[in-house]
């Protein structure tokens, strides 16, 4: 079955721009909606936003000035950057897969901790 | 944006009860309501999709209902495992949001 797997930096600085990388396996990236969701350390979840293997993107609007994404589909991959980062932005970071952007999330990636610090 | 608000925010409850959980939407959102569960150092599983369809693999005790704004997530039968805590979120508008959790301690 398909199976995410967040990568990325565990520790970023302030001011500095997060980057992570969701590859999925067991299936292929195209035809689906490919998300990320955060959650800070005991809080609830977050959307960050998602794009389709066609490049189109939706973002959240609370982080849409400092946001991007993107997808390679020859690497079964794709990509967030978040830039200007605060310790606001320490979370688990996920990505989840939905058949379109108005739909639920099934499967998740087993997340990433992203701390922001000095 | 669409507010989810759950309640409650926190039950205790013992094995073989019944729990039901809301959430509210604060516009209507027709069926667009889904449901997960999250267990501590784990992420969230899909429990129910669009309101009330159930979910491959998913043990039969949990169901959902509701449309509009007033959704309800139930557990028949809560067993020790379901201690968790439990999100609804909306897929009817941008941005996407979720509900702030209603977590299950079961004693």
């Amino acid at each position: 079955q398909v199976q995410l797997q967040e990568s990325g930096p565990g520790l970023v600085k302030p001011s500095e721009t997060l980057s992570l990388t969701c590859t999925v396996s067991g299936g292929s990236i195209r035809t689906f909606c490919w998300s990320w969701i955060r959650q800070p350390p005991g809080k609830g979840l977050e959307w960050i936003g998602y794009i389709y293997d066609s490049g189109h993107t939706n973002y959240n609007p609370s982080l849409q000035s400092r946001l991007t994404m993107s997808v390679d589909t020859s690497k079964n991959q794709f990509s967030l950057r978040l830039s200007s980062v605060t310790a606001a932005d320490t979370a688990v970071y996920y990505c989840a897969r939905s058949p379109s952007g108005r739909n639920s999330f099934d499967p998740w990636g087993q997340g990433t901790l992203v701390t922001v610090s000095s | 944006e669409i507010v989810l608000t759950q309640s409650p925010d926190f039950q205790s409850v013992t094995p073989k009860e019944k729990v039901t959980i809301t959430c509210r939407a604060s516009q209507s959102i027709g069926s667009s309501l889904h449901w997960y569960q999250q267990k501590p150092d784990q992420s969230p599983k899909l429990l129910i999709k669009y309101a009330s369809q159930s979910i491959s693999g998913v043990p039969s005790r949990f169901s959902g209902s509701g449309s509009g704004t007033d959704f309800t997530l139930t557990v028949n039968s809560l067993e020790p495992e379901d201690a968790a805590t439990y999100y609804c979120h909306q897929s009817s508008y941008l941005p996407i949001t979720f509900g702030q959790g209603t977590r299950l301690e079961v004693k």
